[in-house]
């Protein structure tokens, strides 16, 4: 079965930390990755994605991710983090197929403190 | 810059109506999604369309029902909807063969009565 858990519900930090949004997924084949944003009020924007490669993985707004095979996990991150920043953020894999299909995660609500 | 477009942006109806939404994409991209997030904010696949043909059909009700008449055009028909259905409806599009990223459009939130 393919799945995405991202076990932090809600994340609070101070502007200026360092913040990393966990996500782990269940896939048995070579997955390909991606982490969205989406701000209040607003729908999805693609943050970067992991296909194949360096593990690590630089997108938009400053943010950054992981790929570990070992623990199954691909971690967001950014430092240092800004107020501009508090959003939800979704982990999603690519299902079996070549169709583009994208399973969520629950997403993470990220607020990030003044 | 909204590239993907849907509307209406908001529908309120009755149990039992039907309803029909609109998505547009001017990326040129040769395929188009439509997911549902609900009330927690889930987000869950429903259809997606290749070239006017329907290459993911999850498991959902009969009663919802995609329509394309080209790449860039795919609509949401709901025959008699429920009061589960209500949620955000969200389209997207993107280009094949797989890890391309998709563009969202705005949504349409339909609250059913």
């Amino acid at each position: 079965a393919q799945s995405v858990d991202q076990p932090d519900a809600h994340v609070t930090l101070s502007e200026g930390a360092s913040l990393e949004l966990r996500c782990s997924y269940s896939y048995s084949a070579a997955p390909y990755l991606f982490w969205y944003v989406q701000y209040p009020g607003q729908s999805l924007q693609f943050l970067l994605k992991y296909i194949t490669g360096d593990t690590v993985v630089k997108g938009t707004k400053g943010f950054e991710a992981e790929f570990r095979k070992s623990n199954s996990s691909f971690n967001l991150k950014k430092s240092p983090a800004h107020w501009s920043d508090s959003a939800k953020y979704f982990c999603a894999l690519e299902g079996t197929g070549n169709t583009g299909k994208l399973i969520f995660g629950l997403g993470t609500t990220l607020q990030v403190q003044p | 810059e909204t590239a993907v477009f849907q509307t209406p942006n908001y529908h309120v109806t009755q149990v039992g109506n039907e309803v029909s939404f609109n998505c547009k994409q001017t990326l040129g991209h040769d395929t188009m999604y439509w997911y549902k997030q609900d009330s927690k904010k889930l987000l869950k696949i429903m259809f997606s369309y290749n070239n006017k043909q329907l290459i993911v059909n999850e498991t959902v009700p009969r009663r919802f029902s995609p329509q394309s008449s080209d790449k860039a055009h795919l609509n949401l028909r709901i025959k008699s909807v429920e009061p589960e259905d209500s949620a955000v409806y969200l389209c997207a599009s993107s280009w094949t063969g797989g890890a391309g990223e998709q563009y969202f459009g705005p949504g349409t939130r339909l609250t059913v009565l």
